[in-house]
């Protein structure tokens, strides 16, 4: 099946700096993906749809200037939480849609990242 | 009224149980619908996904979907304390967008 690879799984930073994420669909090219944001013992909440060659499409609410998202390849999309503030500690997942066999679009999921900003 | 829905539980059910989890959804031109497990700390797994009316079964496992009742569930057969999770329900209507529930936490009693 497919197989989406995130890197790095755990990231402690200082307030001010900033952070990349990246996200890997392995075994299959990715047009599209996903970037959401979980805190705890909350549902996943979609920040951005990462579109390859293209801007990303940000949800309502989520500062497109804070949150970089780069899909400069159909393998590789990654996300830059700049200036980090304690507030942006969180579990960030980036996910990827492959075509299984029956034709369906199906969401497959990053391991995630847990960020700590102190 | 929320895309999709789901019961936030939590769910209880003995150990060699079933687990029945429900969902609704709004568009009803929805297309796939899709099933994953969330452990505490880890990302979402990916259990099963459903396109025609009817059951699926794979393993203990089982999503029934009903397009007329906009309804999909998932029952889990003999429970296991290892299937305490979150489960959250997904609908894509054939475009990029995935929709989710807010999901149903499970637990298992041994």
């Amino acid at each position: 099946g497919a197989v989406v690879s995130q890197h790095p799984s755990r990231v402690i930073c200082k307030s001010g700096t900033s952070v990349k994420i990246e996200c890997r669909s392995l075994d299959f090219q990715a047009t599209t993906m996903f970037w959401y944001r979980q805190f705890p013992k909350q549902s996943l909440m979609l920040m951005a749809t990462s579109n390859e060659g293209s801007k990303a499409t940000y949800e309502q609410g989520v500062e497109k200037d804070k949150f970089l998202i780069n899909h400069a390849s159909l393998t590789l999309s990654t996300l830059t939480v700049t200036s980090a503030h304690p507030e942006d500690s969180s579990f960030y997942i980036c996910s990827a849609l492959s075509k299984a066999l029956s034709g369906a679009n199906v969401l497959t999921f990053g391991a995630g990242s847990r960020l700590t900003v102190l | 009224q929320k895309e999709v829905e789901q019961n936030s539980g939590p769910l209880s059910v003995p150990e060699g149980a079933i687990a029945s989890l429900n969902c609704t959804y709004s568009d009803r031109g929805s297309q796939s619908f899709f099933w994953y497990r969330q452990y505490s700390g880890k990302s979402p797994e990916l259990i099963m996904f459903i396109y025609s009316n009817g059951d699926k079964e794979d393993g203990r496992f089982t999503a029934q979907l009903n397009k007329a009742s906009q309804y999909v569930s998932l029952l889990i057969r003999d429970s296991q304390p290892s299937d305490s999770a979150t489960y959250l329900c997904a609908v894509n209507t054939g475009g990029f967008k995935t929709i989710f529930g807010a999901g149903t936490r499970l637990f298992v009693k041994a």
